[in-house]
């Protein structure tokens, strides 16, 4: 367990509804990142917070995603109007920012979605 | 539970044996270096890092090295136990961002 939660841990849903996960980082971790991962696939970088500021987004991050992190320590990551195509493993990282090795990234379990 | 890489390269050790994991990375201007390991329904994790200013790195059971002229990252395991047996990714970053290989499934037999 690295400490870095995430809920559900399994959702199935039909296309077309909207889905939110959730991310409770390591609590001093003040960065916070979402990835996806297809079957077969290494993890692909959707987005990145440093405290409340979500600084960068991928392009793989259309515009029926939207990440949240309101108060610089949970996340949420919001799926509208699902597609097939959105069934991954979504999994959450969070790193510290002051103290340690930054750059270490720290990995929740995912929540694995699948859109029927 | 669920499979993680279903098409992955595989290597397989017997149990003793030492296991040598390869990967190759794209930028050149990538500064550190992960090695994370995956097992099926879990999060990736982390084994050992390098900075790009070494080429050896050693942990406990497990050494990375890093070639910068030809780009290719290698984590070494000594005495593969069952226990190792996962996806294993490299990654690389120049910031913030993680830049995940295509993984290697790696087999102790015993």
């Amino acid at each position: 367990d690295t400490g870095v939660s995430q809920n559900p841990r399994h959702k199935i849903t039909k296309r077309g509804q909207n889905v939110t996960f959730r991310c409770d980082p390591i609590s001093e971790h003040n960065r916070l990142y979402w990835y996806r991962q297809t079957l077969g696939q290494g993890p692909e970088f959707l987005t990145y917070f440093q405290n409340e500021a979500q600084l960068e987004k991928s392009r793989l991050l259309s515009d029926r995603f939207s990440a949240e992190r309101p108060k610089g320590s949970f996340s949420t990551l919001e799926i509208q109007r699902t597609e097939q195509g959105d069934s991954a493993m979504y999994l959450c990282a969070s790193s510290a920012g002051t103290s340690g090795n930054v750059n270490e990234q720290f990995f929740g379990p995912g929540t694995r979605l699948t859109v029927l | 539970g669920e499979s993680v890489g279903l098409h992955l390269p595989t290597l397989s050790v017997q149990e003793g044996d030492n296991s040598i994991i390869n990967c190759a990375y794209s930028n050149s201007a990538s500064d550190y270096f992960i090695w994370y390991k995956q097992e099926s329904g879990k999060g990736p994790q982390f084994i050992i890092d390098i900075r790009s200013n070494m080429d050896k790195r050693q942990g406990q059971r497990v050494t990375v090295l890093l070639n910068k002229t030809v780009k290719h990252l290698s984590l070494q395991i000594a005495a593969t136990q069952p226990g190792d047996s996962a996806v294993y990714f490299c990654a690389e970053s120049r910031t913030y961002k993680y830049i995940f290989g295509t993984g290697t499934r790696l087999k102790v037999l015993a």
